[in-house]
């Protein structure tokens, strides 16, 4: 079983819908971290979250460390929001040592 | 501001070949991490180096070795590759010892082993 699980792997959803990724750990964590991954490779850091919610613009993160488990909300979804969503916790003495990463979703939002 | 930059974005080489990918961090930077991602998968943390000396370590073999140099710039080797060493190698900066900083990552090079 891998460390960080997400689900679902593949989404599909038509533009203005409310979107939902969710992210499950088993380690003990300094951090998780939400990430977007487009076609070609890059990373972009969403968020850092080590407790409670977070919000940027259309995008809102939680966490709840009990559970270990965060979730990703995208809020009237947009064709540009189509992209790889990756969650990741972080160990080590600091915040964002050594990521480890999930598998991934694959978003695609349709006009 | 110059962001994290790698070279090259893309390289092939056969296997038993050596290959050396470069990193350099985002200004203010000090700290550099390299992951590995297969296609179609999360990317996998091969080490973390601080200070010229490695931190961290993924569970990845010798063949992978990594430099830091004073200007905290960072490269990767791996020798004696494999067709399964196929992947795109990212790297990542960050402060060392910030705790609401995160990773800023570079673009990537995607290796290709024939």
């Amino acid at each position: 079983k891998n460390e960080v699980e997400q689900s679902p792997q593949n989404l599909t959803a038509q533009e203005g819908e409310f979107i939902t990724i969710n992210c499950s750990y088993s380690v003990g964590i300094s951090a998780l971290h939400w990430l977007q991954q487009h076609p070609g490779g890059g990373i972009v850091s969403l968020f850092m979250l080590s407790s409670g919610k977070k919000k940027h613009g259309r995008l809102i993160a939680t966490i709840n460390i009990h559970e270990k488990h965060s979730s990703l909300h995208i809020t009237a979804s947009h064709p540009r929001d189509s992209a790889v969503y990756i969650c990741a916790v972080s160990s080590g003495g600091t915040s964002y040592g050594k990521l480890t990463f999930g598998q991934g979703t694959i978003l695609t939002v349709h006009p | 501001d110059a962001g994290v930059t790698q070279s090259p974005t893309h390289l092939i080489k056969t296997r038993g070949q050596q290959v050396t990918l470069r990193c350099s961090p985002k200004s203010g930077h000090d700290t550099v991490s390299w992951y590995q991602q297969a296609l179609g998968q999360g990317p996998q943390f091969i080490f973390q180096y601080y200070e010229e000396e490695e931190r961290q370590r993924g569970n990845f073999p010798d063949r992978f070795s990594g430099h830091q140099f004073p200007n905290y710039s960072s490269e990767l080797n791996v020798n004696a590759l494999l067709l399964g060493d196929s992947a795109l190698y990212l790297c990542a900066s960050s402060l060392w010892g910030a705790t609401t900083d995160t990773q800023y990552f570079g673009p990537g090079t995607r290796l290709t082993v024939l």
